[in-house]
């Protein structure tokens, strides 16, 4: 398996405009995790899903981020409009709910907000 | 409010030595623990787990310790490499109640010095 991928790599946009990150989980794996990583608050936690039904979205910061799975095997999350606060790198990871609680994740989105 | 901390942002030891990483929780539900270690421009990977049922779990030159009336865990890394030269994120999670999201502290930063 390629393990978790995830699109693109890195992002620059202007602030304003509309940010799709793309996460494609492992095959076979049922739970699907959307961190934001931070020098000050290491990786959060902002929203997962479990059999593509989001389970806890209290993560998200504003209503300015929206995440969808329409199917088992794709995931996005949405900023709209971005701000330069939400420059980051943004992970996906995927797990087997029900068993071994260890994610396994993607390569990140390194994402710059001018 | 962080529910698991990592206070010592950066250690340096010698190759050979041992690394011994900290992290503290506040969540007394926490019961599965983990370490995950993340090289630069990748997401971080799975090192080592501990359930809250054993006070030790061993893998190779990596060690990790519980201490649950502390609310305590560290990673014992012996003889330490220059590979092993990463960011430590600890992590926890409340399998029992069958949650499985994952809430990680903010890294430590090793460097091993050859």
């Amino acid at each position: 398996d390629a393990g978790v991928i995830q699109s693109p790599r890195h992002e620059v946009t202007e602030m304003g405009q509309e940010v799709t990150l793309r996460c494609k989980p492992i095959s076979g794996h049922n739970s699907l995790f959307w961190y934001r990583q931070t020098m000050m608050r290491g990786l959060e936690l902002l929203i997962y899903f479990n059999n593509n039904v989001p389970i806890d979205d209290s993560g998200m910061p504003e209503d300015r981020f929206s995440a969808k799975m329409p199917n088992a095997s794709f995931s996005t999350l949405k900023i709209q409009p971005s701000e330069p606060r939400d420059s980051a790198v943004y992970f996906c990871a995927s797990s087997l709910f029900g068993g071994n609680t260890e994610a396994f994740f993607g390569q990140g989105t390194r994402l710059t907000v001018v | 409010d962080q529910q698991v901390k990592q206070n010592s942002p950066s250690l340096s030891v010698q190759e050979g030595r041992i690394s011994i990483l900290n992290c503290d929780y506040t969540n007394s539900m926490f019961d599965y623990f983990l370490w995950y270690k993340k090289y630069p421009a990748e997401g971080p990977t799975f090192l080592i787990s501990i359930s809250s049922i054993k006070d030790k779990n061993e893998d190779g030159r990596f060690t990790v310790f519980l201490n649950k009336s502390a609310k305590h865990l560290s990673l014992h890394i012996v003889p330490s490499q220059p590979g092993d030269s990463a960011v430590y994120f600890c992590a926890a999670s409340e399998r029992r109640t069958g949650a499985n999201n994952l809430f990680f502290g903010t890294g430590t930063r090793l460097t091993v010095i050859p």
